[in-house]
């Protein structure tokens, strides 16, 4: 079975700063797709970003970039220009591409200082 | 937008008393997820639903079972509520198929089991 882990149960930084989140991953698959999603205090979870694996060019979702690397099986979220509201929980996830159901690593709870 | 409906932000129950948590999405989404979030455990897949009256156990169905009657409603049951299944439940859904197909999520219900 897939497994996601995230090393970093918590981070911290300033605002303004860049902060990266470390996310790895156990697949024998070669074809999946990884999403990082977003846990706001008391809110919705919601989509940051997702890479299909196929695809060697790194996401980016405006302030929001990945850096994958599949043969080291790591898919990281670099935060850029960190605001107070990109304070929350941040999930890994993992999904083959033969199944619907996700995989999640156990989050990493950011903290955004002023 | 993507709706995905909880009935209850907030539950407390007694240990043996029958828990129903139901969950709502307006897109036509074939598939409808349960998961349980548990702090420095993730999200732990519970059940999932592919089609109506269609189920799969996921990796902690113990204690638990669902009902699928509507395409667009997802129940989670509680036969026997426990001091351990004190959690918060979240809900999601998403479209079927081998595409990047992100799940949405509802907003959490969060059972307190005494």
């Amino acid at each position: 079975a897939q497994t996601v882990t995230q090393s970093q149960p918590e981070m911290s930084v300033q605002e303004a700063e860049t902060v990266t989140l470390s996310c790895t991953y156990d697949t024998s698959e070669s074809d999946y797709y990884l999403f990082w999603y977003k846990q706001p205090p008391s809110r919705q979870m919601i989509l940051v970003i997702r890479q299909e694996a196929y695809k060697q060019q790194n996401a980016t979702e405006n302030r929001f970039s990945v850096n994958f690397q599949k043969a080291a099986k790591s898919f990281s979220l670099k935060i850029s220009d960190s605001q107070l509201g990109d304070a929350a929980m941040y999930f890994c996830a993992y999904r083959s591409a033969n199944n619907n159901d996700m995989r999640f690593g156990a989050g990493t709870r950011l903290t955004v200082k002023p | 937008d993507v709706k995905v409906t909880q009935s209850s932000r907030y539950l407390v129950k007694r240990t043996g008393e029958k828990v129903f948590l139901e969950c709502v999405q307006d897109m036509d989404h074939e598939n409808m997820f349960w998961y349980r979030q548990d702090p420095g455990l993730g999200l732990r897949l519970i059940y999932f639903s592919y089609d109506v009256k269609m189920k799969e156990k996921g990796d902690i169905p113990e204690g638990y079972s669902v009902s699928r009657e509507k395409k667009e409603r997802f129940s989670l049951i509680l036969e026997s509520a426990s001091t351990n299944q004190t959690s918060m439940y979240l809900c999601a859904s998403s479209r079927t198929g081998g595409r990047l197909y992100e799940q949405y999520f509802g907003p959490g219900t969060r059972l307190t089991v005494t």
